[in-house]
C-alpha cells in the first residue's frame, strides 16, 4: 500500500535561514509527488508536483524539491525562508486507482519562523 | 468559478443531526475527491466521481456517509446521524481528468460535532 512519511512533525528555523523538509514515499511504480501548503484556515495550495523527467523541480515562492528514487524521498527546500513561510507543509503521492489518482498525504510539518 | 468553491465553510452539529457538505468544482472539470482531515494529521481519502459517476468510496469511514453528483458538477457530502468523531475538516478538490493527476483543493468546510 502506498504511504508517506514526514519525520519531523514541527520545525523552527530563524527568518533568512535554510529550509528542509523530508518526505520519504512508499509506492510501488514511479510516483507522482506533491508538495502542499497549508495556512491557517485554508485549503491546500500546490507548491510543486513531480511527474517524470528531471528530478529537481521548482516550486513556487521560491520552493524547490528533489526526487530521490533510491531513497524514496521527495524533500522539499528552501534557500531563505521568510516570515509568510510559516504553515503546515504535506507531502502527497498519487495512487492510481480506478482511473484517477487518489492523494495520499503524510501526516504534515508545522513550520514555525522565529523573527 | 476561478476556484473550488465550498459551503458552508463552518458548520456545528449536535450529535445525531445530518448535514450535507457541497462543493462547487473548477468549471469543466471532470474529476471531483472529498477528503477528510482530522485535527493535527494529514487529509485521508474519501471518495471519488468521474463526472457523476462515484468510482471509487473505498475511504467512506461508514454507511452513515453518502456522496453524490448527480449532474457531474456541484457534489454533496452527507453525513447522517452525526458523531463527535466525524469532527474533522472537509476538503474537496477537482482535476481535469484526463489522466492530470494535479488536484485542486477548496477552502474546506470545518465540521465540529458537540
Amino acid at each position: 500500500a502506498q504511504s508517506v512519511t514526514q519525520p519531523d512533525i514541527h520545525i523552527t528555523v530563524s527568518e533568512g535561514a535554510s529550509l528542509e523538509l523530508r518526505c520519504n514515499y512508499s509506492y510501488g511504480a514511479t510516483p507522482y509527488l506533491f508538495w502542499y501548503v497549508q495556512s491557517p484556515g485554508q485549503g491546500l495550495q500546490l507548491l510543486l508536483k513531480y511527474f517524470s523527467g528531471d528530478t529537481l523541480v521548482q516550486g513556487i515562492k521560491g520552493f524547490e524539491a528533489e526526487f530521490k528514487r533510491s531513497q524514496s524521498s521527495f524533500n522539499l527546500r528552501k534557500p531563505s525562508v521568510h516570515w509568510s513561510d510559516a504553515a503546515e507543509y504535506f507531502c502527497a503521492v498519487g495512487a492510481w486507482r480506478q482511473g484517477a489518482q487518489k492523494l495520499v498525504f503524510g501526516q504534515g510539518t508545522r513550520l514555525t519562523i522565529n523573527p | 468559478g476561478a476556484g473550488v468553491s465550498q459551503s458552508p465553510r463552518y458548520k456545528v452539529a449536535k450529535r445525531g443531526q445530518d448535514v450535507a457538505l457541497r462543493c462547487d468544482p473548477i468549471s469543466g472539470h471532470v474529476s471531483l475527491f472529498w477528503y477528510q482531515q482530522a485535527l493535527g494529521q494529514g487529509p485521508e481519502f474519501l471518495t471519488y466521481f468521474q463526472n457523476e459517476a462515484q468510482l471509487d468510496k473505498s475511504g467512506l469511514p461508514s454507511d452513515r456517509f453518502f456522496a453524490e453528483r448527480p449532474e457531474g458538477s456541484v457534489s454533496t457530502l452527507k453525513i447522517q446521524r452525526t458523531q463527535q468523531e466525524d469532527s474533522a475538516v472537509y476538503l474537496c478538490a477537482s482535476s481535469t481528468g484526463h489522466g492530470n493527476p494535479e488536484a485542486f483543493f477548496g477552502q474546506g468546510t470545518r465540521l465540529t460535532v458537540v
